[in-house]
């Protein structure tokens, strides 16, 4: 079972800021919180993720609250192409380790 | 990022038939390769995970006989859809993990329709 929640849907207005929540109060401590996207009939898409630290790369920003037990997604100026269902995860950073998707966030992003 | 390709991208075939699909990892050598199974308008469901050289771990409720993975060598599992059926359509996607980054990779899908 996914360990996370997450909104069933968000809006957002091209050229703002898009900020998806995600609620993982079960969080162990070496879990790390993933975040990848899925365009429609495309495979996921890795974002970024982080251990308890704010990150930050080319494509957006993770807020995580100092209780783990909370995370923003931030994308920064999202646009058109920026549409796409948004999972985030919690998972050990062992790469070999399996991904088990909840059912996202699904983000529109209005003209 | 590293690159993970499947093929073919579509696929249809009759009820009856065995189908099969290909992920390729192109720039990186893949320890472990996972399965997944996505129907419209609902999540990844996670099929099974194989490593090179060794059988494949199934998930629960999913029949190894039915849905055959080969992990023969670092950059390449094959998914044999035997027998299939219309419920099997769906879109299919594998990932990988391997090389210097600590991340899996996904590939770009394989929607099966079985008519």
């Amino acid at each position: 079972d996914a360990k996370t929640t997450q909104p069933t849907s968000m809006d957002c207005a091209e050229g703002r800021a898009a900020n998806l929540p995600c609620n993982h109060s079960t969080i162990s401590g070496n879990e790390y919180v993933y975040w990848y996207r899925q365009i429609h009939s495309q495979g996921p898409q890795y974002i970024i993720h982080g251990l308890k630290n704010n990150e930050t790369n080319e494509m957006a920003s993770l807020i995580i609250t100092e209780d783990r037990k909370s995370s923003t997604l931030i994308l920064p100026h999202a646009t058109l192409r920026d549409t796409a269902v948004y999972y985030c995860i919690v998972r050990p950073l062992n790469r070999d380790d399996k991904i088990i998707f909840g059912k996202g966030t699904r983000l529109h992003i209005l003209p | 990022g590293a690159v993970v390709s499947q093929h073919p991208s579509w696929v249809i075939c009759k009820s009856g038939t065995s189908v099969k699909i290909e992920c390729r990892s192109l720039d990186f050598q893949a320890t472990t390769m996972f399965w997944y199974r996505q129907f419209p308008k609902q999540s990844l469901m996670l099929m099974a995970t194989s490593n090179e050289g060794s059988k494949a771990t199934y998930e629960q409720g999913v029949e190894k006989d039915k849905f055959l993975i080969n992990h023969a060598s670092l950059t390449l599992s094959t998914l044999t859809v035997t027998s299939a059926h219309p419920e099997d359509s769906s879109f299919y996607i594998c990932s990988a993990s391997g090389g210097s980054r600590n991340e899996q990779f996904f590939g770009p899908g394989t929607r099966l329709t079985v008519l």
